[in-house]
């Protein structure tokens, strides 16, 4: 049973618009939680991240919220670019280093 | 400044032969982990090293095995390659040791088990 979800494994946005990525968990034992992008034949690079304690984090363009009681997180990249096409994975960590990542979602920004 | 250096690249192997995944980081990293990246199942996490000298299992550890040899070097050995096998292995590697900070990771081993 996957302990983290992106239930959308693609998204479609305009250039320009906003994108929101989605991720939900179920084990409320995750303390802190990443965002990763991937492009094709390269590894994950770390994109933001946000601690259980908080309920947003910006970076730029980057801003992931997160709502504990409903277990939800989401990213909005605004505005989006098409360099933004990749896949987005979520991760969440727990037990001291142990980090679990979600199914991904596949954003295709179109000029 | 290398990173996270995985080798192989790519490899074929038989089912039923055994190979072993190399992994090297060159950050001082504590903690290092393994991945593999399937089709709609995300990075599901192997096994994983959270400082030299200690592995633990992750998600799906099932048919491998893991060798912390130092603190650089983290390693993934399948002792008889199935089918099931066939994916692309990453290789991470972070500061660790109560500090959250973000993974690094190589480039990924594509592994074909025919």
């Amino acid at each position: 049973d996957q302990q983290v979800k992106q239930n959308s494994p693609s998204l479609s946005v305009q250039e320009g618009r906003i994108s929101i990525l989605n991720c939900d968990y179920t084990n409320s034992m995750f303390d802190y939680f990443l965002w990763y992008k991937k492009y094709p034949a390269e590894g994950p690079t770390f994109l933001i991240s946000i601690s259980s304690i908080k309920d947003k984090n910006e970076d730029g363009r980057f801003t992931v919220f997160l709502n504990k009681s409903a277990k939800h997180l989401s990213l909005h990249i605004v505005p989006s670019q098409p360099g933004d096409s990749a896949v987005y994975f979520c991760a969440a960590e727990f037990l001291w280093d142990k980090v679990i990542f979600g199914p991904g979602t596949s954003l295709s920004v179109i000029p | 400044n290398a990173g996270v250096t995985q080798t192989p690249k790519f490899q074929v192997l038989k089912t039923g032969q055994s190979m072993t995944l190399q992994c090297a980081q060159d950050m001082n990293h504590n903690s290092m982990y393994w991945y593999r990246q399937d089709p709609g199942m995300g990075l599901r996490l192997i096994y994983y090293s959270a400082s030299e000298g200690t592995t633990d299992k992750g998600e799906v550890p099932n048919g491998y095995n893991v060798s912390r040899l130092n603190k650089r070097e983290f390693s993934l050995r399948l002792e008889s390659a199935a089918p099931s096998q066939t994916s692309v292995y990453f290789c991470a590697s972070r500061v660790g040791q109560g500090e959250i900070t973000e993974a690094f990771f190589g480039q990924g081993t594509r592994l074909t088990v025919v």
